[in-house]
């Protein structure tokens, strides 16, 4: 069975700093990309980033380039994103999910876990 | 980047009725579009892929169609399990994957 199950959320003041974990279980973690998704509250979703299984390629939504990085650790079955110069606005659910389907990432998402919230304020 | 815009944004249906909700693309996107169920409180569950295929396990009611820039996510006979909100996405080759903005479906 797959399972995803994100931690490192928390609350945060606007300029910090904050690394999500995503330790991944029921599947060959090094095959296939995954992914960040948040989602604001009571707002829709908004993808964040991706990488691929070796972690050899990774992309980014323009809203957090350059103040996130994806990376992961496949001999952990563990995906990160190390957040800095949080602000507000980044303030969300965040979940990791897993590639069904990916090309030059861009993806689709067959698995998702409960997600881990993430609340920047001063 | 590509837009998705779904409508409508809410809608309020009974047990029983048939279901559509649109997504348009701002740009064609092939067949390179998924649909996804999300409950209050919980994560997003993939119902469709590549605009017409059912994810394993996902009850045949749900259906996709559709190709280029507008595609429907149709659900049959409407159960009490489905009242919830629905995102379409896509992932075009090389374009930033972005989601629509959702459509509620409401008990009426």
């Amino acid at each position: 069975e797959v399972q995803l199950l994100e931690s490192g959320g928390g609350l945060v003041q606007p300029g910090g700093s904050l690394r999500l974990s995503c330790a991944a279980s029921g599947f060959t973690f090094s095959t296939y990309g995954m992914s960040w998704v948040r989602q604001a509250p009571g707002k829709g979703l908004e993808w964040v980033s991706v990488i691929s299984g070796s972690g050899a390629g990774t992309y980014y939504a323009d809203s957090v380039k350059g103040r996130f990085t994806i990376s992961r650790d496949n001999s952990q079955n563990t995906l990160y994103l190390q957040m800095t110069s949080l602000r507000v606005e980044d303030t969300a659910i965040y979940y990791c999910a897993k590639a069904k389907y990916c090309s030059g990432g861009s993806c689709n998402f067959d698995y998702w876990g409960q997600g881990t919230l993430v609340t920047v304020s001063s | 980047d590509i837009q998705m815009t779904q409508s409508p944004s809410t809608l309020s249906a009974s047990v029983g009725d048939r279901v559509t909700i649109t997504c348009r693309a701002s740009q064609s996107i092939s067949s390179w579009l998924a649909w996804y169920q999300q409950k209050p409180g919980k994560a997003p569950n993939l119902l469709i892929y590549k605009a017409s295929s059912l994810q394993s396990g996902v009850p045949s009611r749900f259906s996709g169609s559709g190709s280029g820039t507008e595609f429907t996510l149709t659900i049959s006979s409407l159960q009490p399990d489905d009242f919830a909100t629905y995102y379409c996405q896509q992932y075009n080759s090389y374009s930033p994957l972005t989601f629509g903005g959702g459509t509620k479906v409401e008990i009426k």
